[in-house]
């Protein structure tokens, strides 16, 4: 979607090995999002930003780190992947409270 | 925290007739209740949204309503046509981070 973009669309890595996966916007919106989403369970949330260095926990957080340095970057880290973490990631921002998210296009990661 | 449900997981239609999704929260303080569209291989998408001060709110062939009462809401598309063929996800919110909690899904299939 215009606004936001999502690096890289697709990965393949090895179990152990770290990844980032990086999420870019332009709206300047407050609040960033990482969501995961895998068959029979929806979209369950990772991380979250309400601000730049300002992060919390999800529901499903165990094994992901973030950080926010910048307004308009959210990175995603896996420290050590595992075929537990392989899903469809989606990074999403909103202006805040009572209003909908903007979603990016996806990172399929694939943990091998 | 929030729970939402959604239901029925998969829907099949012909086309020209109506769709109806149904989804209920469990945290009475949620205020802000939106659905999302989603193509394949694509990011979720916002097709419509609901505050609680609401009851219905409709937008051309869609139209969603709010049972604050009985904790749910629902979707109605009328007039189906191929391409509302998707997944759909409603959602609810409260308060400020908006962080919203998905419902798991609904497969829409509309039939030529």
């Amino acid at each position: 979607d215009a606004g936001i973009t999502q690096s890289p669309r697709h990965k393949v890595t090895e179990t152990g090995t770290p990844v980032t996966l990086r999420c870019h916007q332009t709206e300047n919106h407050r609040y960033m999002y990482w969501y995961r989403q895998d068959p029979g369970h929806g979209l369950r949330l990772i991380h979250y930003s309400y601000g730049v260095k300002d992060t919390d926990k999800g529901e499903v957080s165990d094994g992901y780190s973030v950080s926010r340095s910048k307004t308009e970057d959210f990175l995603l880290t896996l420290e050590s992947a595992t075929s537990s973490q392989t899903s469809v990631y989606f990074c999403a921002i909103s202006e805040g409270g009572g209003y909908g998210y903007t979603f990016g296009s996806g990172t399929r990661l694939t943990v091998v | 925290g929030e729970n939402v449900e959604q239901h029925p997981s998969t829907l099949s239609v012909q086309e020209g007739d109506s769709a109806v999704i149904k989804c209920t929260y469990s945290d009475s303080a949620s205020n802000y209740f939106p659905w999302y569209k989603q193509e394949l291989g694509k990011g979720p998408q916002l097709i419509i949204d609901i505050r609680s001060n609401v009851g219905e709110k409709k937008d051309q062939r869609i139209a969603v309503t709010l049972n604050k009462t009985a904790k749910h809401f629902s979707l109605h598309i009328t007039e189906t046509q191929p391409e509302d063929s998707a997944v759909y996800f409603c959602a609810a919110s409260k308060g400020a981070g908006n962080k919203l909690t998905f419902g798991g899904g609904t497969r829409v299939l509309v039939k030529p």
